[in-house]
């Protein structure tokens, strides 16, 4: 079946520093990808997405490019800052499936 | 602005209590999802529904059931409370059509029952 592996957490760094977030997965056929970003009490929040390889996803500075030949859709931010702390899923949709498969979730702490 | 609203953020609830967590959505949504989220267990789907009256178990749909009798409204109920129950439940839904939009979620219900 479907499944994301996903960085474990959690991951702590300063202001400005730079994220990267690794995600690989295993679908049938052509997946969708996703990232989702869940703030401090909230529910989870669409952040980017890409729907065919070599797709580019971005949003909020950050950026996942979609590489089918590794599996992988990892997350990135050049300039991290406090209020990007938060729990960041990645996720797939295979063209079969109505369900999001997710990944365990990477919690991310940005300190000033 | 589309949205999927949960009735409730906080709720406390007795054990054995009879227990209705309400989601509705506003997108025209086909699919709707109740998830729960535990630290360190991820998000595990509960049940989910892919049209009205239809519902489908997911992977922990012990303890719980689910009804659709109108295609923007999705309930999770507990049957009988108990304290393993504490959990944060988070609502979704997604476009039968369009699933490379993803899905929408709700604010979420953190409920404790005691």
């Amino acid at each position: 079946g479907d499944s994301v592996t996903q960085m474990e957490g959690p991951v702590t760094l300063s202001e400005e520093a730079f994220l990267t977030i690794n995600c690989t997965y295993t679908a049938t056929g052509y997946p969708s990808l996703f990232w989702y970003v869940q703030y401090p009490g909230e529910g989870l929040q669409l952040l980017l997405k890409a729907t065919k390889a070599d797709d580019k996803g971005s949003n909020k500075g950050f950026e996942a490019t979609y590489r089918k030949e590794t599996t992988s859709f990892h997350l990135e931010k050049g300039s991290v800052q406090v209020s990007d702390s938060a729990v960041y899923f990645c996720a797939l949709t295979s063209s079969n499936d109505y369900k999001l498969s997710f990944g365990a979730g990477t919690t991310v702490t940005v300190r000033a | 602005d589309v949205k999927v609203t949960q009735s409730s953020r906080y709720l406390v609830k007795r054990t054995g209590e009879k227990v209705f967590l309400e989601c509705v959505q506003d997108m025209d949504h086909e699919n709707m999802f109740w998830y729960r989220q535990d630290p360190g267990l991820g998000l595990r789907l509960i049940y989910f529904s892919y049209d009205v009256k239809m519902k489908e178990k997911g992977d922990i749909p012990e303890g719980y059931s689910v009804s659709r009798e109108k295609k923007e409204r999705f309930s999770l109920i507990l049957e009988s409370a108990s304290t393993n129950q504490t959990s944060m439940y988070l609502c979704a839904s997604s476009s039968g059509v369009r699933r490379h939009y993803g899905y929408t979620f709700g604010s979420g219900t953190r409920l404790t029952v005691v």
